[in-house]
């Protein structure tokens, strides 16, 4: 099994641009969750997924959309990136929300020019 | 909504010494609790976990943290450290938010650094 995995592991972007990033897992987890780790505020939860096909916000959602088409797949959109959006970001997954012990991907490390 | 708080952003530590990573949380309700290592340059790993029964609980390399209810507190303790230890751990609280699921709150971290 390889977990969860996350691609791309670096991106840099201009102000503005566009970009998809794509956590996938293997483990036929319901839940998903995608956080942004920032220097001294910990993990901040984005968006997450409970099932394929639906998705919730997080404490920090603006500026991102996701999608969940499919079970393994939950992709976090940028439609407009701003320096602010600077991060590393981190994808997770859970079987169910009763224990939620959370299996993490390696992280996208992200910089906005 | 549930707040997470570790008390200490940094703790450096003489390796074999002892210590304590202090977390408490506002919402006592019905909680989970977790505790996350991050080694550089990588995603959170589980160390340990509380979801009910014996109110202290262990990992496999040599931590603990106990639950306790009326403090709402699940600090985390280890007698000995070792230099492999060092890392940042991050508390977690899971509650029933308000989409039926329950959703983790992480705390902002606290970076252990073990000198020799």
């Amino acid at each position: 099994n390889a977990g969860v995995t996350q691609t791309p592991k670096f991106r840099v972007l201009k102000t503005g641009q566009s970009m998809t990033l794509l956590c996938a897992q293997d483990m036929n987890h319901e839940y998903m969750y995608w956080y942004r780790q920032d220097p001294g505020m910990g993990l901040r939860l984005i968006h997450y997924s409970v099932g394929e096909g639906t998705t919730a916000k997080g404490e920090v959602p603006d500026g991102y959309n996701v999608s969940r088409l499919k079970k393994q797949n939950f992709l976090l959109g940028l439609e407009s990136a701003a320096p602010s959006q600077t991060s590393v970001y981190f994808c997770a997954s859970t079987k169910t929300d009763t224990n939620n012990e959370q299996f993490f991907g390696p992280g996208t490390r992200l910089t906005v020019l | 909504a549930q707040s997470v708080t570790q008390l200490d952003s940094q703790v450096p530590v003489f390796e074999e010494a002892p210590v304590e990573l202090r977390c408490n949380y506002s919402s006592s309700v019905s909680v989970y609790l977790f505790w996350y290592v991050q080694y550089p340059n990588q995603g959170l790993q589980l160390l340990l976990k509380y979801l009910s029964g014996s109110t202290l609980v262990e990992s496999i390399n040599g931590f603990e943290a106990e639950f306790n209810k009326s403090q709402t507190s699940f600090h985390l303790r280890k007698p000995s450290v070792h230099i492999s230890d060092t890392a940042e751990y991050f508390c977690a609280v899971s509650d029933l938010g308000w989409g039926g699921s329950y959703i983790p709150t992480f705390g902002r971290g606290t970076s252990l650094i073990v000198h020799p």
